[in-house]
């Protein structure tokens, strides 16, 4: 059973609005990951995290930054919104299993998302 | 290239029906793993079955189990007994064994829709 969450599930914000979404899990998973999701669509990754202090940009490009203070807090932050950030966003999180033991030990678990809709 | 190909959009299935959603997927690392999520309306993502490349046998998990054909790189999902509240979007995964990161490339995803 994971532990994963996200805050809000649903926000409807106005175009230049700063904003940060919460996901916090409490298995002390040190990869996390965030994917974005447009309706009927497949999930892109757009950012992801090997542990404290390091995050990386994933292949989808966004206008969204994170930071990882903690291990178990991973916050993605848009700065100023945007209509075209209208989307569902995902955030996950895995163990770091040893390269030769990796398998199913390595399964992503999600939060429930964050509908987000920008007018 | 398409890493992970889902062709059905969409399926039906009566209830206690069986039922097969398709996957293919492409990469040239002998070692991978491939899993399942459910996504229902409510938008999250719930991991269903696990195949390792190296697994000898098909992964069950309950009423689902994983079709596993490496030499035709297919990896279908089989639900057995279907229920209503299978009703769902449902993707296929993979993860390269290559990637220290573990990133997993998604396929578009198959809607089954379970009608009584």
């Amino acid at each position: 059973e994971a532990d994963i969450y996200q805050t809000p599930r649903y926000l409807v914000i106005g175009t230049g609005k700063k904003i940060t979404l919460e996901c916090s899990q409490t298995m002390g998973h040190d990869k996390m990951y965030w994917y974005q999701q447009d309706p009927g669509m497949e999930l892109h990754l757009i950012h992801y995290s090997y542990g404290v202090n390091s995050t990386e940009k994933g292949d989808l490009s966004s206008e969204s930054t994170v930071s990882r203070i903690r291990t178990e807090h991973f916050p993605l932050t848009l700065e100023s919104a945007r209509p075209s950030h209208t989307s569902q966003y995902l955030c996950a999180s895995s163990e770091s299993p040893e390269f030769l033991r990796w398998g199913s030990l390595d399964t992503q678990y999600f939060g429930p998302g964050t509908r987000l809709t920008v007018l | 290239a398409q890493k992970i190909t889902q062709t059905q959009p969409g399926m039906f299935v009566q209830e206690k029906e069986a039922v097969t959603l398709d996957c293919t997927y492409d990469t040239s690392d002998p070692s991978y793993g491939l899993f399942w999520y459910k996504q229902p309306s409510s938008g999250e993502m719930i991991f269903l079955i696990y195949q390792g490349s190296y697994d000898q046998q098909n992964a069950t998990e309950g009423r689902y189990s994983l079709n596993f054909q490496k030499a035709r790189k297919s990896a279908n999902l089989v639900i057995s007994a279907s229920q209503l509240g299978d009703s769902a979007m449902y993707f296929c995964a993979m993860r390269e064994g290559s990637s220290t990161l573990g990133r997993l490339y998604f396929g578009r995803g198959t809607q089954l829709t379970v009608w009584p």
